[in-house]
C-alpha cells in the first residue's frame, strides 16, 4: 500500500527559532513528486513547497526547504526563522507519475510561541 | 492568479433539503477536484474531474453528485445527507492530472458543511 507517515502529530517551536517537520511515504514508484501543505485555522489549503523525485537538488522556498532523502523515502520540511504566521496543520503528500491522486499524511499541527 | 474560489463558506441544511457547492478557478486548469475532510484528518478525495469529464469517483454515495458545467465551474449537488457527512468540503484544481509541469493543486477556501 502507498502510505506517508507524519509521526509528529504535534510541535512547537518558539518564534524566530528553526523546526523540521517529518514525514516519509513507501510507494515502489520511482517516479513521483512530493507536497507540503499547511492549513491554518482559516482551513485553506496553502501549498508550501514541492519536490520532483527525479531531481537530487532540495526544494527551497525563502524560510521553507525540505531534505529530501529518496533511498530512504524521507522527506522533511524545515522551517526557519519561524513566526507566528506559520501556525497550522502541516501535511506531507506525494503523487505518483500517471496517477491521479494525491496521498495525504496524517498531519503535523505546528504551534509558534510568542 | 493562483486562486480557486468556494462558496458558500459555511451551509447549514437538514437531511431532507437539497443544496449545491459551488467551486470556481479562472487559471485555465483542466482538471478539478472535490474532496472531504474531517477535523483533524487529511483531505479525503471524492471526485476528479479531467477535461469536464469525470475520471474518479472514489465509490462515494449517490446523495453526492458532481457535475462540471464548464472547464472554470465544478459543483457538488447534495441531497438527502446525513449527519455524518458534515465536514469541510475543499475544492481544487490542477493544470494538468499528473506529471509534466503544473501538476500541483491548488485548493479553494472550503465549504463548512453541518447537517442538521
Amino acid at each position: 500500500a502507498q502510505t506517508v507517515t507524519q509521526s509528529q502529530p504535534e510541535m512547537s517551536v518558539q518564534e524566530a527559532e528553526t523546526v523540521t517537520l517529518s514525514c516519509t511515504y513507501d510507494t515502489s514508484e520511482s517516479d513521483y513528486y512530493l507536497f507540503w501543505y499547511k492549513q491554518p485555522p482559516s482551513r485553506q489549503m496553502i501549498l508550501v513547497i514541492r519536490q520532483e523525485a527525479y531531481k537530487q537538488q532540495n526544494a527551497t522556498e525563502n524560510r521553507f526547504s525540505v531534505n529530501f532523502q529518496k533511498a530512504a523515502k524521507s522527506f522533511s520540511l524545515k522551517i526557519s526563522d519561524s513566526q507566528l504566521g506559520d501556525a497550522a496543520m502541516y501535511f506531507c503528500a506525494y503523487l505518483i507519475q500517471g496517477a491521479q491522486k494525491l496521498v495525504f499524511g496524517q498531519g503535523t499541527r505546528l504551534t509558534i510561541n510568542p | 492568479d493562483t486562486e480557486v474560489t468556494q462558496t458558500p463558506k459555511h451551509l447549514v441544511m437538514g437531511m431532507t433539503n437539497k443544496k449545491s457547492l459551488k467551486c470556481e478557478q479562472h487559471m485555465g486548469h483542466r482538471a478539478m477536484y472535490w474532496y472531504k475532510q474531517k477535523a483533524k484528518k487529511p483531505p479525503e478525495l471524492m471526485f476528479v474531474y479531467s477535461y469536464e469529464k469525470l475520471s474518479i469517483n472514489e465509490s462515494v454515495p449517490s446523495r453526492f453528485s458532481p457535475e462540471c458545467p464548464n472547464s472554470s465551474l465544478l459543483n457538488l449537488h447534495l441531497h438527502a445527507l446525513q449527519p455524518e457527512d458534515s465536514a469541510l468540503y475543499l475544492c481544487a484544481s490542477s493544470q494538468a492530472l499528473s506529471g509534466g509541469p503544473r501538476y500541483e493543486q491548488y485548493f479553494g477556501p472550503g465549504t463548512r458543511l453541518t447537517v442538521t
